[in-house]
């Protein structure tokens, strides 16, 4: 079965701190594929990056980067001089691909309270 | 345009009412999804519906019961609704067969309150 765990519950800074979240996973399969979506206070889930089980690259998108280790399972996040509008619940996702559907498994979530 | 659209947004009903939760997706998608948040923020599969098909029954009580009339909805009725109902459901849709890239598109979540 799949598993994602985010071990950080609640992370605060002051903005222009630099912040990682981590995700760790586990899968038996060796197709997959990982998530970040933010959930800000207004409810909605919001696609940040989906990478694939061979794409290793790690990835730059403005002040968000994104750390993919298969040796270490982990899928970590930073955010580069946060602001407060980066305030948000962050979750960490892994897809399995079954048959053409996807079974996404959630993180608990890390809640990112940035302060002025 | 909406993509995956949700309705009602909000819904504050009694325990024991029956209440449906729609939604409808304009991507041309083959696969719809509900998921539940409850209050912690955790995120869990529900249902999920190929081409009007149930594939996905997650331990859910039977009060708990999704129907797809065509591949662009999937409804949400829940019977007897209990105060451990309240949470927000998301409905979600994806490309279904090769084409799935492992991607969900979300509604903006339907807060489901029982008083």
């Amino acid at each position: 079965a799949q598993k994602v765990t985010q071990a950080q519950t609640e992370i605060s800074v002051v903005e222009k701190e630099d912040v990682t979240l981590d995700c760790v996973y586990e899968t038996r399969d060796t197709t997959y594929y990982l998530f970040w979506y933010k959930q800000p206070p207004s409810g909605e889930l919001v696609f940040l990056i989906r990478r694939n089980s061979f794409d290793e690259q790690n990835e730059i998108s403005g002040r968000y980067s994104w750390n993919f280790q298969k040796s270490t399972s982990s899928f970590n996040f930073t955010i580069t001089a946060s602001q407060v509008v980066d305030s948000a619940v962050y979750f960490c996702a892994l897809s399995e691909r079954n048959s053409g559907y996807s079974t996404l498994t959630f993180g608990k979530g890390t809640m990112l309270l940035v302060s002025p | 345009d909406t993509a995956v659209s949700q309705t009602p947004k909000y819904l504050v009903t009694q325990m024991g009412n029956d209440k449906s939760i729609k939604c409808e997706q304009n991507l041309g998608h083959d696969t719809m999804y509900w998921y539940k948040q409850d209050s912690k923020k955790f995120l869990k599969i529900m249902f999920s519906y190929n081409n009007k098909e149930l594939i996905i029954n997650e331990t859910v009580p039977n009060r708990f019961s999704p129907k797809s009339p065509d591949k662009a909805h999937l409804n949400l009725h829940i019977n007897s609704l209990e105060l451990g109902d309240s949470a927000v459901y998301f409905c979600a849709s994806s490309l279904g067969g090769d084409s799935n890239t492992g991607e969900l598109f979300f509604g903006e979540g339907s807060r489901l309150t029982v008083l």
